[in-house]
């Protein structure tokens, strides 16, 4: 199952598209890429999911390349409410087994 | 929101004391999953089950066990809770979008 690696942190403004990317090298063939939000004291909520190519839903879209090396999660237009903890991970689809990343604290400025 | 609901919702305990965790869900989801949270830090996967008596182990399964007798609940148990088992405990249902429960705070003393 692989492990994911994203950035520890990062700062935008409201109104601006925040892209978060995600390195998952090991990917296996049977795993699907996931995203989650967290706010403090609460559990995670699940944001999209994607194979390969593009994902879009109501609230986000996911990028993945071809070679599924690595994808990125884009927010369009962030609000102070978007300032979280998103989480990138492999699901196995094989086992329903997966590993959450380290997250990537999002600060959304006025 | 899903119906998935954690119990206790806050616990102490002393070193060395079995503890259970029960998780329940009223959704009918096949698969169920125990996390923990510590602070600064992501979650990590204790056990997971895909059906009823059907477990497996996740990154840090020392310590934990588990069962699943009926499909609505899913116990977690520390088997002789230690200080480094304090921590966050979150149990989530589905598999490609889990819904999370409130979590559990257990503090070993």
């Amino acid at each position: 199952l692989a492990k994911t690696t994203q950035p520890i942190s990062m700062d935008s403004y409201e109104g601006q598209e925040v892209n978060i990317t995600c390195s998952h090298n090991n990917i296996a063939t049977n795993d699907y890429i996931t995203w989650y939000q967290q706010f403090p004291s609460q559990g995670p909520r699940f944001i999209i999911q994607g194979y390969k190519t593009k994902v879009t839903n109501e609230v986000a879209s996911l990028f993945i390349p071809a070679d599924r090396k690595s994808s990125t999660l884009s927010l369009p237009r962030v609000s102070l409410s978007d300032t979280a903890v998103y989480y990138c991970l492999a699901l196995s689809s094989n086992t329903g087994k997966l590993i959450f990343g380290q997250g990537t604290t999002l600060q959304v400025k006025p | 929101d899903a119906g998935i609901t954690q119990s206790p919702r806050h616990k102490v305990t002393e070193t060395g004391t079995p503890v259970t965790l029960r998780c329940h869900q009223t959704e009918n989801h096949r698969y169920m999953y125990w996390y923990r949270q510590d602070p600064g830090h992501g979650l990590r996967l204790i056990h997971y089950s895909y059906g009823v008596k059907d477990t497996d182990k996740g990154e840090v399964s020392d310590g934990y066990s588990v069962s699943r007798s009926k499909t609505e609940d899913f116990l977690l148990t520390l088997e002789s809770a230690t200080s480094s088992q304090t921590s966050v405990y979150f149990c989530a249902i589905g598999i490609y979008e889990q819904y999370f429960g409130p979590g559990t705070r257990l503090t070993v003393t």
